[in-house]
């Protein structure tokens, strides 16, 4: 079965700073890749996520995430975060022709001012 | 457009009572259902998932159950709650394939 690790649970940096959360993945065959945020007593809100082709892939909020085959990986970045970016963020992953979705321990972005 | 219900928003329940937790979906039909669970600073388990009516898969033995009665309902319960059983359900539903998990605003449980 997949199982997802993000490497960061906790991760503070300055307003209009870059960030990266990272993400690596475990599975033997092809994934879909996602990433969501969670505000505060929410449900989680899709950021972006990746089924195929370019593995670029941009999301709301001005956040994007690169797919690395070889190095099983899904990093999200952001090259300026504001205050308002401050939340959990949670990586999951699904194979192909398997119905459940499995999720990361999450990271807690903490955007200062 | 689709949209997902789920109540109620907080809930407070001795120990031993049982739950029942409610989630439906409007505006798609035969959508995947599931029940996640997410304790307090840790990231989300996968509880229960449905393909269909009637059709429930369970992933964690545990002192919860689920059904789906209906297409569009998906229904969490337990005969008797435990403190353990405290957290933040959530509820989702998705399409078949790639697509990606549309979420509730969640139920925080507070077992006392």
């Amino acid at each position: 079965a997949q199982s997802v690790t993000q490497l960061d649970s906790q991760v503070p940096v300055f307003e209009e700073a870059p960030v990266e959360l990272r993400c690596n993945y475990s599975s033997s065959v092809s994934v879909y890749l996602f990433w969501y945020v969670q505000y505060p007593n929410q449900g989680l809100q899709l950021l972006l996520k990746y089924l195929s082709g370019s593995t670029l892939v941009k999301g709301i909020n001005g956040f994007e995430a690169e797919f690395n085959k070889s190095q099983t990986s899904f990093h999200l970045r952001k090259p300026s975060v504001h205050i308002s970016d401050t939340a959990e963020y949670f990586c999951a992953v699904r194979e192909y022709n398997n119905n459940d979705m499995r999720f990361g321990a999450g990271t807690r972005l903490t955007v200062k001012p | 457009s689709q949209t997902i219900h789920q109540w109620p928003a907080t809930l407070v329940q001795p120990v031993g009572s049982p739950l029942s937790l409610e989630c439906t979906v409007e505006g798609t039909s035969n959508p995947n259902l599931y029940w996640y669970r997410q304790a307090a600073g840790r990231g989300l388990q996968l509880l229960f998932y449905s393909v269909g009516i009637g059709q429930i898969s369970s992933e964690v033995p545990q002192n919860l159950s689920a059904s789906r009665p209906q297409d569009r309902q998906f229904i969490l319960s337990s005969k008797k709650l435990l403190l353990s059983d405290s957290g933040f359900y959530l509820c989702a539903w998705s399409d078949r394939g790639g697509s990606p998990l549309h979420f509730g605003n969640g139920t925080r449980l507070t077992v006392t």
